[in-house]
């Protein structure tokens, strides 16, 4: 199926650096979502987006839903070790009753203490 | 709230068994449930769509008939692999959506492993 274009793939960042992630798409999606999965476990909500342009905190996270409805962002500030794991983004469309979710290939993302 | 369990989380079968995998919402009520498939450092690829009391939705290339898909009440949706092989050993990760919100909620995956 139809897949988002994430990137970075990964990342090695030292602790305390802020990092940027982003997905984008051909198409457009009326809701986005950020998960993160740490392994073997499965991906836990961190931020969901409703509306274009919206942006949204959740504690040192940030991400926006973009105005052209094709692409999202997501912020962490500060990182700590605890964010190592992988994030992967989301694109919803709730019509015709559908609520599938198209995923991104996902951002591993590695924090050197 | 919105949390979602899974059991077993890790089985190991011989081939040629069926392994049953239930996935619950513990707090809320689901009115549609999606199972996936994780291959590992891949991304989740969506396997079917469980409307509670109807027959499941399964993605091209999903066979109904090896993953049979029972979401027989609002919080509980299994998922059977029927006849398993080695190449069906994967992480198998159920997620549920509140009716009243768009929103899905994942369980914590369930490792199976076909000898």
């Amino acid at each position: 199926g139809q897949q988002l274009n994430q990137s970075p793939q990964s990342m090695f960042i030292q602790e305390g650096e802020d990092v940027s992630m982003n997905c984008t798409s051909s198409s457009i999606f009326n809701t986005w979502l950020w998960y993160k999965q740490d392994p073997g476990e499965g991906p836990v909500l961190l931020i969901a987006l409703y509306k274009a342009g919206e942006l949204t905190s959740n504690g040192r996270l940030t991400a926006q839903f973009g105005i052209t409805r094709k692409d999202s962002f997501l912020n962490i500030s500060a990182s700590i070790p605890s964010d190592v794991g992988i994030y992967f983004c989301a694109g919803q469309n709730s019509g015709a009753g559908s609520y599938q979710l198209t995923f991104g290939k996902g951002t591993k993302l590695s924090v050197i203490p | 709230g919105a949390v979602v369990s899974q059991h077993p989380s890790r089985v190991i079968c011989k081939s040629g068994t069926s392994v049953k995998i239930e996935c619950r919402s513990l707090d809320f009520q689901a009115t549609t449930m999606f199972w996936y498939r994780q291959f590992p450092k891949k991304s989740l690829m969506l396997m079917a769509t469980s409307n509670e009391g109807s027959k499941a939705t399964y993605e091209q290339g999903v066979e109904k008939d090896k993953f049979l898909i029972n979401h027989a009440s609002l919080t509980l949706s299994t998922l059977t692999v029927t006849s398993a092989h080695p190449e069906d050993s994967s992480f198998y990760i159920c997620s549920a959506r509140d009716g009243a919100q768009w929103t899905q909620y994942f369980g914590p995956g369930t490792r199976l492993t076909v000898l």
